[in-house]
């Protein structure tokens, strides 16, 4: 069953520097999104992107994330310079369709922020 | 105001039991779809069951039901027959304005979760 795929499962990194998150969306799937959890906290939405552009993307989503689709199969999030409090669990989820339609999740990339 | 709101932290069943999840939500687009995720402590969210605004019938998958109160704005999940396996973090998600043109409104908002531990 085709699925979506998360690298690296987990990342140490020490504050300030820059993390990449990568995703291998399914691939006819055609809405892309980053979502993070923060440990024992809610899933919150961070962005959306369709059609090679950002559709949407919320307060946390600041001048320091970016994402990119850079092959027409990788999907990534690039955190510029790290905070502590941007240790989460980033997943990344795919969807086919634009109205309804079932959000497919990753495992989740586990970033942690020394 | 929250837009999703799970009232029930932690919750035990017992195996082979029913248990109903609660949630609760908060929108005035009248196009929206609700939808439940369970994510076991491996940490992946796993897709259960989706309602849409405007389909009349209570959605089923499997064990899952949705008992889907529109005017009390509720979308409570109903899993039948509880297994070991069940145990997880429950999450509510609503997605808005599912009909707008523009493709605005694609984010999922979830709720806090309900831990369900299933006992044997």
């Amino acid at each position: 069953e085709p699925e979506v795929t998360q690298t690296p499962s987990h990342q140490v990194t020490q504050m300030g520097q820059e993390v990449i998150l990568r995703c291998v969306p399914i691939s006819n799937h055609l809405y892309f999104y980053w979502y993070r959890q923060i440990l024992g906290q809610k899933v919150e939405f961070l962005v959306s992107f369709y059609n090679n552009e950002i559709s949407e993307k919320s307060e946390i989503f600041d001048d320091q994330f970016s994402v990119e689709r850079p092959d027409g199969s990788n999907f990534t999030l690039k955190i510029r310079s790290t905070k502590l409090e941007d240790s989460a669990m980033y997943f990344c989820a795919s969807k086919r369709t634009g109205e309804t339609g079932e959000l497919f999740f990753g495992e989740g990339s586990r970033l942690t922020v020394l | 105001a929250q837009k999703i709101t799970q009232t029930q932290p932690g919750m035990f069943v017992q195996e082979k039991e029913a248990v109903t999840l609660d949630c609760t939500y908060d929108t005035s687009d009248p196009s929206y779809g609700l939808f439940w995720y369970k994510q076991p402590s491996s940490g992946e969210m796993i897709f259960l069951i989706y309602q849409g605004s405007y389909d009349q019938q209570n959605a089923t998958e499997g064990r899952y039901s949705l008992n889907f109160q529109k005017a009390r704005k509720s979308a409570n999940l109903v899993i039948s027959a509880s297994q070991l396996g069940d145990s997880a973090m429950y999450f509510c998600a609503m997605r808005e304005g599912l009909r707008r043109p523009d493709n605005a409104g694609n984010m999922l908002t979830f709720g806090g979760g309900t831990r369900l531990m299933v006992k044997p």
